[in-house]
């Protein structure tokens, strides 16, 4: 009930295109949903975060979309660019554990 | 403002020997974090730190071993290295069950 399932484990979208990554959850008392951006060589950095009582969250090129009946998110890029390149972790945690649960991450390459 | 800090960025062991990794941060937040990144792979916590003087094991404890006498700093010391633990390292910190702050890693190689 803890785990988050993350899909794909990788994926290679041409520039422009729009890479989708999807996690699923199980505990529904998860109440926070972020996405985290790691480069090669650096730690993550949160890139963008969702609560559950909302359905979609943009901030630039990034949208995180939220389906609470079917307990997923996923992350959109759109315009996706060669420097969008990097691994990205879906994680959740709810308010009264200071842990995040992490998914296992998708290594995504966009090509020139 | 550093944000979080970890010594040294890499780090090779013979089997059986020990060392410390030192994590630090400068914002003042109360949690903190340490975890192992295996190549190709997710996060896995290690132990976490709720406050000063309070430590508490993660996922995958084992061979490792963790202190907080100050909020700033939480060191994490590998006691009879063996290659299972060759790994890169991350600490972290947060102000709340929510974001947290990553540390540049530390690359250890066990040999």
């Amino acid at each position: 009930q803890q785990q988050v399932k993350q899909s794909p484990q990788s994926l290679i979208v041409q520039k422009g295109g729009i890479p989708i990554i999807n996690c699923a959850y199980e505990n529904t008392a998860f109440d926070y949903f972020p996405w985290y951006q790691q480069f090669p060589g650096k730690g993550p950095a949160l890139l963008i975060a969702i609560r559950p009582d909302v359905s979609e969250k943009k901030e630039g090129r990034f949208t995180i979309s939220f389906n609470k009946s079917a307990k997923q998110f996923s992350l959109h890029i759109m315009d996706s660019q060669p420097g969008d390149s990097a691994t990205y972790f879906c994680a959740a945690s709810r308010n009264s554990n200071y842990q995040l649960i992490w998914g296992a991450g998708t290594k995504l390459i966009i090509k020139p | 403002n550093a944000g979080v800090t970890q010594t040294p960025k890499f780090r090779i062991l013979k089997i059986g020997q020990s060392m410390t990794l030192q994590c630090a941060q400068d914002m003042n937040h109360n949690y903190m974090y340490w975890y192992r990144q295996d190549p190709g792979m997710g996060l896995k916590l290690i132990y976490y730190s709720v406050g000063a003087g309070i430590t508490d094991k993660g996922e995958v404890p084992n061979g490792y071993n963790v202190s907080r006498s100050t909020t700033e700093d939480f060191p994490l010391r590998l006691e009879l290295a063996a290659p299972s633990q060759t790994s890169v390292y991350f600490c972290a910190s947060s102000s709340s069950a929510y974001t947290q702050y990553f540390g540049p890693g530390t690359r250890l190689t066990v040999l």
